[in-house]
C-alpha cells in the first residue's frame, strides 16, 4: 500500500529541546516536501526536496531543518523549538514535480505542542 | 499577503443540492491548480486539478472551473453527499520548476442529511 508515514503522530515538547519528525515513504518519490497548517493561515511549506541531497526552503523554514539522504526518508528537524512552532505537520511526496501532473501524497499529520 | 485565497472559512448544503468552493488568487504567472480534500484526524488527498490551458475539468461528481481573467477557480459537487464533509483546500503552482505549491486557507463544508 502507497503510504507516507510520519512520527511522532502527537508530540509534546519543551521550549529549546531539540526534536525530529520523522517521514518515510515506500513509493520511490523523487519530490518530498513539509507542510505545516495553522488556523486562517492554510498549509505552509517548510522545506522540499527534489531529489537525495537536493533541498530548498520554502515559505516558512526558519526554525527548522531538514535532510536527504536516502529517497524515502526526509525528517524535519526542529533544533530549538519555540512555541510559535506549535502546529499540525504535514509530509508528502510525489513522483515527479508536483506540476506535472502527478499527485501528492500527504501522510497523516504530526500535532507539535511546544510549551 | 495571501495569494491564495478562500475567503468562505466554512459552508453548509443540504444533501443532493451542488456544492460550490470558491478560490481566487492573484498571482497571474500561476498555471496549475489543485483542489484536495481533508478529513479530521488524516492528512490531505488530492481530489482534482486544471491547468491553465483549460476552462474546466471534470471527474465523476466534481467539476472544476477556471476563469483566469478574473483568476477565481471553483469547485462544483454534484449531487452533494454526507461523505463528502471536509476541509477543502485550493492550491495554485507555476509550471517553472519551483516546486512550490500556495495552498487556501481551507473551506469547511457540512453536507446535511
Amino acid at each position: 500500500e502507497a503510504q507516507v508515514t510520519q512520527n511522532p503522530r502527537y508530540l509534546i515538547t519543551v521550549t529549546g529541546k531539540k526534536l525530529t519528525v520523522t517521514c518515510s515513504q515506500n513509493m520511490n518519490h523523487e519530490y518530498m516536501s513539509w507542510y505545516r497548517q495553522d488556523p486562517g493561515l492554510g498549509l505552509r511549506q517548510i522545506y522540499y526536496s527534489m531529489n537525495v541531497e537536493v533541498t530548498d526552503k520554502g515559505d516558512v523554514p526558519e526554525g527548522y531543518k531538514v535532510s536527504r539522504k536516502e529517497k524515502r526518508n526526509f525528517p524535519l528537524i526542529l533544533e530549538s523549538p519555540s512555541p510559535n512552532q506549535t502546529s499540525l505537520y504535514f509530509c508528502a511526496s510525489s513522483p515527479d514535480r508536483p506540476l506535472s501532473g502527478n499527485t501528492i501524497y500527504f501522510g497523516e499529520g504530526s500535532w507539535l505542542t511546544v510549551v | 499577503d495571501q495569494q491564495v485565497k478562500q475567503n468562505s472559512p466554512s459552508l453548509s448544503v443540504q444533501e443532493g443540492r451542488i456544492s460550490i468552493l470558491n478560490c481566487d488568487y492573484t498571482n497571474s504567472m500561476f498555471d496549475y491548480f489543485l483542489w484536495y480534500k481533508k478529513y479530521p484526524a488524516e492528512g490531505p488527498t488530492f481530489l482534482i486539478s486544471i491547468s491553465s490551458i483549460k476552462d474546466k475539468n471534470e471527474d465523476g461528481r466534481f467539476t472544476v472551473f477556471l476563469n483566469k481573467s478574473a483568476k477565481h477557480l471553483s469547485l462544483h459537487i454534484v449531487p452533494s453527499q454526507p461523505g463528502d464533509s471536509a476541509v477543502y483546500f485550493c492550491a495554485a503552482g507555476v509550471n517553472s520548476g519551483t516546486y512550490k505549491y500556495i495552498f487556501g486557507t481551507g473551506t469547511r463544508l457540512k453536507v446535511l442529511a
